[in-house]
């Protein structure tokens, strides 16, 4: 059973703050690795995807994948109110390009509530 | 580029009725999916589509389930004698084969009563 594991929070910040939401998967062969931010009753929203070891950033955030620890990170810098959502960690067992497809396991999200 | 579109996005039915879901994907995108997502849940996937032909299908997507892309366009998603535990949202995704990402659409929220 190829899982996804999430704290699944509340996990609370003040604004301005660092927030960093963390996802360890069990399938070693996982080759991408996404973030979707969720609105309660809306839809799983992309903010990054991530497929080498490393970090990735993009404006406030930042994503991190170890592939020997099997672990991913997200850190939103400067978090804001808006922020506020379920964040959901997703990983793919194949590689993004060449034809993949996004057969995506999803961990169950981390709810992120950022204080003014 | 309109988006992923589902429809209807709220349907209330009774137990035992049958319900149809139908998905738009964004235009020129030739792989289509679908999720379901019950509350304090990731999504789950269901099955996917290259163009009409269906390639996979879920454990979850029992024999009630039927999904169908007939001209590689949009597709429809069929739950037929519905039970309370069908109650979930339906997410509709699609990409292009060498994408580097899938786009969902809204969703369509399914209460069985």
């Amino acid at each position: 059973q190829k899982e996804v594991e999430q704290n699944s929070g509340p996990l609370s910040v003040p604004e301005g703050a660092i927030a960093s939401l963390n996802c360890t998967y069990s399938d070693r062969g996982s080759q991408s690795f996404f973030w979707y931010r969720q609105y309660s009753g809306k839809s799983p929203e992309l903010i990054m995807f991530i497929y080498s070891n490393g970090d990735k950033e993009d404006g406030r955030f930042t994503a991190q994948l170890n592939k020997a620890s099997q672990y991913v990170s997200l850190l939103i810098r400067d978090s804001q109110p808006s922020d506020s959502a379920t964040y959901l960690c997703a990983v793919n067992p194949a590689q993004i390009r060449g034809g993949s497809n996004y057969k995506l396991t999803f961990g169950k999200g981390t709810l992120l509530t950022v204080n003014p | 580029d309109t988006g992923v579109s589902q429809d209807p996005r709220h349907k209330i039915t009774k137990r035992g009725q049958n319900v149809t879901f139908r998905c738009d994907p964004i235009s020129e995108h030739n792989r289509l999916y679908w999720y379901r997502q019950t509350l304090g849940q990731g999504p789950e996937f269901l099955t996917y589509f290259q163009n009409e032909a269906q390639l996979e299908k879920s454990r979850l997507l029992s024999d009630r389930f039927s999904a169908e892309r007939p001209k590689g366009s949009f597709s429809t998603l069929e739950i037929q004698r519905t039970e309370q535990g069908d109650s979930a949202m339906y997410l509709c995704a699609s990409s292009l084969v060498n994408g580097n990402t899938i786009y969902f659409g809204e969703g369509s929220w399914l209460t069985v009563v």
